[in-house]
């Protein structure tokens, strides 16, 4: 059974402060990596992609991934209050056609 | 808004009667995937298809649950004889071409059965 792992949180940092979300995954094939934010009773949106060992940043986001270590984090700098969603890390299954596995999510509170 | 879309955003059906969910996916895209994710818990890949085709079907119930793409209009996710279990938000991604590119999602439908 192929698995995303993630840290359910609560994440509680205060307003302006790093916040750093992690992830684990099971499938050493996997390729291609995502980061979800989604608000409570909304559908998810995506934030952030990385392929490629290494980070990604834009803007106030940075993806790391560390395909050795099967890891995928997110930080998000200068944390405000309207960061406060659940972001979820999403996973290709190698071979599954761009089938993604997602894990649990964390849910992230950013406070005044 | 050349979005992903979907119709309804809220559906309530009785136990036995059927649900038909549709996806109408972003302008240029023509990989839809749905996904469903039941009340406290994680979205979990249902199934895969291109125009008039069904690549993946691996996360679909075997039963009462099927989907499809055809070559003109929305992709259809139905859901015959619906029980309460079936209760949940089912949302739709489209991509631009498959090989793990980006997915994007609509708003959802959430199913309630009563």
């Amino acid at each position: 059974q192929k698995e995303v792992e993630q840290n359910s949180g609560p994440l509680s940092v205060p307003e302006g402060a790093i916040a750093s979300l992690n992830c684990t995954y099971s499938d050493r094939g996997s390729q291609s990596f995502f980061w979800y934010r989604q608000y409570s009773g909304k559908s998810p949106e995506l934030i952030m992609s990385i392929y490629s060992n290494g980070d990604k940043e834009d803007g106030r986001f940075t993806a790391q991934l560390n395909k050795a270590s099967q890891y995928v984090s997110l930080l998000i700098r200068d944390s405000q209050p309207s960061d406060s969603a659940t972001y979820l890390c999403a996973v290709n299954e190698a071979g599954g056609y761009n089938k993604l596995i997602f894990g649990a999510g964390t849910r992230l509170a950013v406070h005044p | 808004n050349a979005g992903v879309m979907q119709n309804p955003r809220h559906l309530v059906r009785r136990r036995g009667q059927e649900a038909r969910l549709r996806c109408s996916p972003m302008k240029g895209h023509s990989h839809v995937y749905w996904y469903r994710q039941l009340p406290e818990e994680g979205l979990k890949f249902m199934v895969y298809l291109q125009k008039e085709n069904i690549i993946d079907e691996s996360g679909m119930p075997k039963e009462r649950f099927s989907a499809e793409f055809p070559k003109e209009g929305p992709s259809i996710l139905r859901i015959q004889q619906v029980v309460r279990g079936d209760s949940a938000a089912y949302f739709c991604a489209s991509s631009p071409r498959t090989e793990a590119y980006e997915q994007y999602f609509g708003p959802g439908t959430r199913l309630t059965v009563t």
